[in-house]
């Protein structure tokens, strides 16, 4: 069992779609991120929340730490936007576990 | 520096063989973050440091990984005897402390042949 799940796991939209990526974990977590991995395999850090909610951009990130759940909004989605997103967490110990990343397309 | 930089970025080796990876995080970083991402999936935590301290390896798969930050700055990977399986993005990725964002380098590509 993983201790991070993401959902969906391929996501295709039209430009211009509400986007939404959601995350589910089960571990006690410290603080949860939200990572973009591009096409040529970068990654870059795009929120660390540890409660409520974060905006930049057209990007929005939740976290419920009750539900043990976040979610990843993107709104006016387009097609640079694609790329695999990928659900982080980080518990007391300073671990993180990784889910396998929700890979989107944004079709013009 | 401006970035994380890893070298080399590709490395292909022969089974049996040892590699060393090395990670160049932001200068004033002190945390550093190894991770293995294999092919399709997502990265998984190998190990960290602060500063030299390595507060955590249980992340490493075997006692042929290692690392390594002896100054506090940079640091190493070594995985002596590789296997196949080895075969992986190695990812380095630093934060100024380990209440902050980390930056990822651009990674190392090792195949074992």
């Amino acid at each position: 069992k993983n201790e991070v799940e993401q959902s969906p796991q391929n996501l295709t939209a039209q430009e211009g779609e509400f986007i939404t990526i959601n995350c589910s974990y089960s571990v006690g977590i410290s603080a949860l991120h939200w990572l973009q991995q591009h096409p040529g395999g970068g990654i870059v850090s795009l929120f660390m929340l540890s409660s409520g909610k974060k905006k930049h951009g057209r990007l929005i990130a939740t976290i419920n730490i009750q539900e043990k759940h976040s979610s990843l909004h993107i709104t006016a989605s387009h097609p640079r936007d694609s790329a695999v997103y990928i659900c982080a967490v980080k518990n007391t110990g300073n671990q993180f576990y990784f889910g396998t990343g929700t890979s989107l397309t944004v079709i013009p | 520096g401006a970035g994380v930089s890893q070298s080399p970025r590709y490395k292909v080796t022969k089974r049996g063989q040892d590699v060393t990876l090395r990670c160049d995080p932001i200068s004033s970083h002190a945390t550093l973050y190894w991770y293995q991402q294999a092919l399709g999936q997502g990265p998984e935590f190998l190990t960290y440091f602060n500063y030299e301290a390595q507060p955590d390896k249980s992340g490493l798969p075997s006692d042929r990984f290692s690392a390594e930050r002896p100054e506090g700055s940079i640091s190493t990977l070594t995985i002596q005897r590789t296997e196949q399986r080895d075969s992986a993005m190695y990812r380095c990725a630093s934060s100024l402390n380990r209440l902050n964002e980390q930056f990822f380098g651009p990674g190392t590509r090792l195949t074992v042949l």
